[in-house]
């Protein structure tokens, strides 16, 4: 069974629209991380948060993670081009003594 | 730029074969990670180093065999592989483990 469930699957947005990103677990989230991946490429980092309520944010991407600590959520606002690519929540499920578990992913398309 | 650097970008390689993947970083950085990605997948933990030292391997078949000669650096010795091994494979690092891994470009490996 999936631990981490990531929705949607996949998006696709017109440039200039927002659009959130949701990531859920059954198990409590000791630390929660938002990455990003193009094609082929490596995973970019974006945000970690590990506060019940807490959220953080970077350019127009705001990051939050809900008071009982099992859901995050993503959200982009006025959508570029550039925001195009997989996203990707990855959680420690066990205060950092097991291995970083990831979601299945959200890819993301912008279109002008 | 990434701050992760993994050689080669690309490698092709015949079943009986013998090559290395390579992975550099300089953050000073004491856990560092090999993943296996295939395509439209999350990244699947293979290793983890902690302090140079094997701390979790998660049953990856013996034809990878992990190598970390010093704190920056990691290796992943490939030998015999198989079609199916054909994927991306990264590596990742971070100041301890339950704290935000940062990745490498990957390297993208074809098995004939």
């Amino acid at each position: 069974s999936q631990e981490l469930e990531q929705s949607p699957q996949s998006l696709i947005v017109q440039e200039g629209k927002n659009l959130t990103i949701n990531c859920t677990s059954s198990k409590t989230l000791y630390g929660l991380y938002w990455y990003k991946q193009k094609y082929g490429e490596g995973l970019i980092f974006l945000m970690m948060l590990q506060k019940g309520g807490e959220e953080k944010s970077h350019e127009k991407i705001t990051a939050k993670l809900d008071e009982k600590k099992q859901q995050s959520s993503l959200h982009i606002t006025a959508s570029q081009p550039s925001h195009a690519g997989i996203y990707l929540c990855g959680a420690d499920l066990d205060s950092g003594n097991t291995p970083l578990v990831f979601g299945k992913g959200t890819r993301l398309s912008v279109i002008a | 730029d990434t701050e992760v650097t993994q050689t080669p970008k690309h490698l092709v390689m015949g079943m009986t074969n013998k090559k290395s993947l390579k992975c550099e970083q300089h953050m000073g950085h004491r856990a560092m990670y090999w993943y296996k990605q295939k395509a439209k997948k999350p990244p699947e933990l293979m290793f983890v180093y902690s302090y140079e030292k094997l701390s979790i391997n998660e049953s990856v078949p013996s034809r990878f065999s992990p190598e970390c000669p010093n704190s920056s650096l990691l290796n992943l010795h490939l030998h015999a592989l198989q079609p199916e091994d054909s994927a991306l494979y990264l590596c990742a690092s971070s100041q301890g483990q339950g704290l935000p891994q940062h990745f490498g470009d990957g390297t993208r490996l074809s098995i004939l």
